[in-house]
């Protein structure tokens, strides 16, 4: 696609319900990250896909937050048992090779817990 | 542990010359990156500095002194649709973008 796509944009769900949010990057892109972001911050790592494999999920919170890329292309990030502290908004990124090149990130999904 | 600061608001003129500053510590250097980010937008991609030394891009430059911590970025001639948010990261991984982010500093462009 043109572009990083996330669905959906905004996902209000009840505290206790397991949330699973979509990317879809760039066609032909190898590496994938998903990013949280809160209100007047910058972007927080949360993982790093290489293709298919998960090589970095040292950003991931606790063990409620899980992610996959089982093709090395769309990716999951789902939350589970969700919190009112998981509130932010959810940002995938994508780049064209492992090494050395930007990033290029999506319009994210606003997660509102209540 | 892992800093990098920036302020977090500066205003300018339209038609001149804008510095954003940003000092970072940091557990591994692989680059520095400058991202724009409209409100209620994705960030987008501005510039990337490994080596000390300035880079200019049409309006904007960035430079990088790695001994010093320190980067800035130059928006020369400046426009209104520059009112955004400026977001200095540093790659901390080898080679793949592991990013920490700076909180950003939004700049206000007024006539």
């Amino acid at each position: 696609g043109a572009g990083v796509s996330q669905s959906p944009r905004y996902k209000v769900t009840k505290r206790g319900q397991d949330v699973a949010l979509r990317c879809d990057p760039i066609s032909g892109h190898v590496s994938l990250y998903w990013y949280r972001q809160a209100l007047g911050q910058g972007p927080e790592f949360l993982t790093y896909f290489n293709y298919e494999a998960q090589q970095d999920k040292s950003g991931l919170p606790n063990d409620r937050f899980s992610a996959e890329r089982p093709e090395g292309s769309i990716s999951t990030l789902t939350i589970q048992r969700t919190e009112q502290r998981d509130s932010a908004m959810y940002r995938c990124a994508s780049s064209l090779e492992t090494v050395n090149t930007e990033a290029f990130f999506g319009q994210g999904t606003r997660l509102t817990v209540v | 542990g892992q800093n990098i600061d920036q302020p977090t608001e500066m205003t300018a003129t339209e038609g001149a010359i804008v510095q954003i500053n940003c000092t970072y510590q940091t557990s591994g250097f692989n680059g520095l990156f400058w991202y724009q980010q409209h409100a209620g937008e994705a960030p987008t991609f501005l510039s990337y500095n490994v080596l000390d030394g300035l880079e200019e891009k049409g309006r904007f430059s960035s430079f990088l002194s790695r001994s010093k911590g320190y980067s800035y970025l130059l928006l020369k001639e400046l426009q209104m649709k520059d009112s955004a948010s400026y977001l200095c990261a540093v790659r901390v991984s080898g080679g793949y973008n592991k990013l920490i982010f700076g909180a950003g500093t939004r700049l206000a462009v007024h006539p």
